[in-house]
């Protein structure tokens, strides 16, 4: 009963570096988001997918890249890693309907 | 977009009542949730409104004023381990953009 993984939990970057972070879910849901979460602050939307093929852009959605290939995959990529992106990184899903996300154990990244 | 306003920080003793307010403006309206936390920790859910009301489960009632635009977290009983930050999201005519506001830390003494 895996629910939402993802991975790597902790990262070190270089700044100019690029990465993904992976989050797969194993309910069939099909909302998945990105969020960031910076000390003090509350969870601000990167990037969300209504479905495999369908993205769209949040709040924060500059210097950040997803595609959503399969129902259970959204991966988050840094195109070029800056230290404004050092955050914990959260991915959530949601069902079908008005139904509440379940979210990851978040990925904390720090850009050096 | 969506404004969501909550108090930062609140302090309360163990055993207490303590009540986490939300203000919200949203572009239509969805329905309204409340997450819990835990520092270092993912946020979980605590409570769904959709309709005006109190909704109550257990130690935990959330209460929804769509005319407005309020809703609040009423936690009772306060234990040391309701020390967390608890999330304001109102969901808006796209529910699929899923908003947070900042969160209330809470502080729990003894």
């Amino acid at each position: 009963n895996a629910g939402v993984t993802q991975t790597p939990k902790f990262q070190v970057l270089k700044t100019g570096q690029s990465m993904t972070l992976q989050c797969a879910q194993d309910m069939n849901h099909e909302y998945m988001s990105w969020y960031r979460q910076d000390p003090g602050m509350g969870l601000r939307l990167i990037h969300y997918s209504v479905g495999a093929g369908i993205t769209d852009q949040g709040e924060v959605p500059n210097g950040y890249n997803v595609s959503r290939s399969t129902t259970e995959d959204f991966p988050l990529r840094l195109l070029s890693a800056a230290p404004s992106q050092t955050s914990v990184y959260f991915c959530a899903s949601r069902g079908t309907g008005n139904t509440e996300a379940f979210f990851g154990q978040g990925t904390r990244l720090t850009v050096v | 977009g969506q404004n969501i306003d909550q108090p930062t920080e609140m302090t309360a003793t163990e055993g207490a009542i303590v009540q986490i307010n939300c203000t919200y403006q949203t572009s239509g309206f969805n329905g309204l949730f409340w997450y819990q936390q835990h520092a270092g920790e993912a946020p979980t859910f605590l409570s769904y409104n959709v309709l005006d009301g109190l909704e109550e489960k257990g130690r935990f009632s959330s209460f929804l004023s769509r005319s407005k635009g309020y809703s609040y977290l009423l936690l009772k009983e306060l234990q040391m381990k309701d020390s967390a930050s608890y999330l304001c999201a109102p969901v808006g005519y796209n529910f699929n953009k899923f908003y947070f506001g900042s969160g209330t830390k809470l502080n729990v003494k003894p």
